[in-house]
C-alpha cells in the first residue's frame, strides 16, 4: 500500500515552459487536491476533486488546470510556468465524508528560473 | 478575507509542554483538524476536534470550542522528535470538500 505518491520529486524550469505533476493513490479516495506551500504561508489549496471526472478551484487557482480522469489519479498542470510558481506542491487524498483527515503525498520541489 | 491565526514559532525544553492557539474568525464552521510536518516531509495528519472538548491521543491533546472559534493543539513531555511544523485547519460549514490551513506554528525543541 503506497498510500500518496507524486511524480516528479523536483524539477527546473524555465519561464513559459509547461510541466504536468501527476498525483497517485491507492486508498480508494474520492476526494483528491493539490496544494502549494510557501515559506511562511502554510498550505494553500489549488485545485480539487470530489470524484472522478470532476475538479473545482480553490484558494490560488490562476496558471494552473487539473484533471481527474480516473480515480486514483490527479494531474495538475502549469501551461506557461512563471517564477512565482516556485513553490513545494503537495497532494493530498481523503475519504468523502471524513475530508477533515487527508493524506498527503511527498512534495514536488518546482523551481522556475 | 477568512483567516486562521497561530503564533509563528514555540520554543520550549524536552519534557515541557506546549500549547499552540488557532483562533478563526466565521459564522461557522464544522469542526478543527491538526497536522505536524517535519522538515522536508509531508504534512500528517494528528487529530480532529468536531465537538467542544478536549481529544486526547498519548501525550498529545486537541481543544475545540465553536462558540469561541477558539481551539488547541497541547503538546506534553516534550521529545526532540516533536520539532516540526504544527498547522491547525478548518472545515467551514460553507465551502464542503476543503479545509482551509493556518499559516503553522514552528515548536522548537531544546535540550
Amino acid at each position: 500500500n503506497a498510500g500518496v505518491t507524486q511524480t516528479p520529486k523536483f524539477r527546473v524550469l524555465k519561464t513559459g515552459q509547461s510541466m504536468t505533476l501527476l498525483c497517485a493513490q491507492d486508498m480508494n479516495h474520492e476526494y483528491m487536491y493539490w496544494y502549494r506551500q510557501d515559506p511562511g504561508m502554510g498550505l494553500r489549496l489549488i485545485h480539487y476533486s470530489v470524484g472522478e471526472g470532476t475538479t473545482a478551484k480553490g484558494e490560488v487557482p490562476d496558471g494552473y488546470n487539473v484533471s481527474r480522469l480516473k480515480k486514483q489519479n490527479f494531474l495538475l498542470g502549469l501551461e506557461s510556468a512563471a517564477p512565482s510558481q516556485t513553490s513545494v506542491y503537495f497532494c493530498a487524498s481523503s475519504y468523502a465524508g471524513s475530508y477533515n483527515e487527508q493524506f498527503f503525498g511527498p512534495g514536488t520541489r518546482l523551481t522556475v528560473l | 478575507g477568512q483567516s486562521l491565526e497561530q503564533p509563528s514559532e514555540v520554543t520550549a525544553v524536552e519534557g515541557a509542554i506546549v500549547q499552540i492557539n488557532c483562533t478563526y474568525q466565521t459564522s461557522g464552521f464544522y469542526g478543527l483538524s491538526w497536522y505536524q510536518q517535519h522538515d522536508g516531509g509531508a504534512p500528517t495528519f494528528l487529530s480532529y476536534n468536531a465537538l467542544d472538548g478536549l481529544e486526547e491521543t498519548g501525550r498529545f491533546s486537541s481543544f475545540l470550542s465553536r462558540s469561541d472559534s477558539y481551539g488547541y493543539l497541547l503538546l506534553q513531555e516534550l521529545q526532540m522528535k516533536d520539532s516540526a511544523s504544527y498547522f491547525c485547519a478548518v472545515r467551514l460549514t460553507d465551502s464542503w470538500g476543503k479545509l482551509q490551513f493556518g499559516a503553522g506554528t514552528q515548536v522548537v525543541v531544546t535540550p
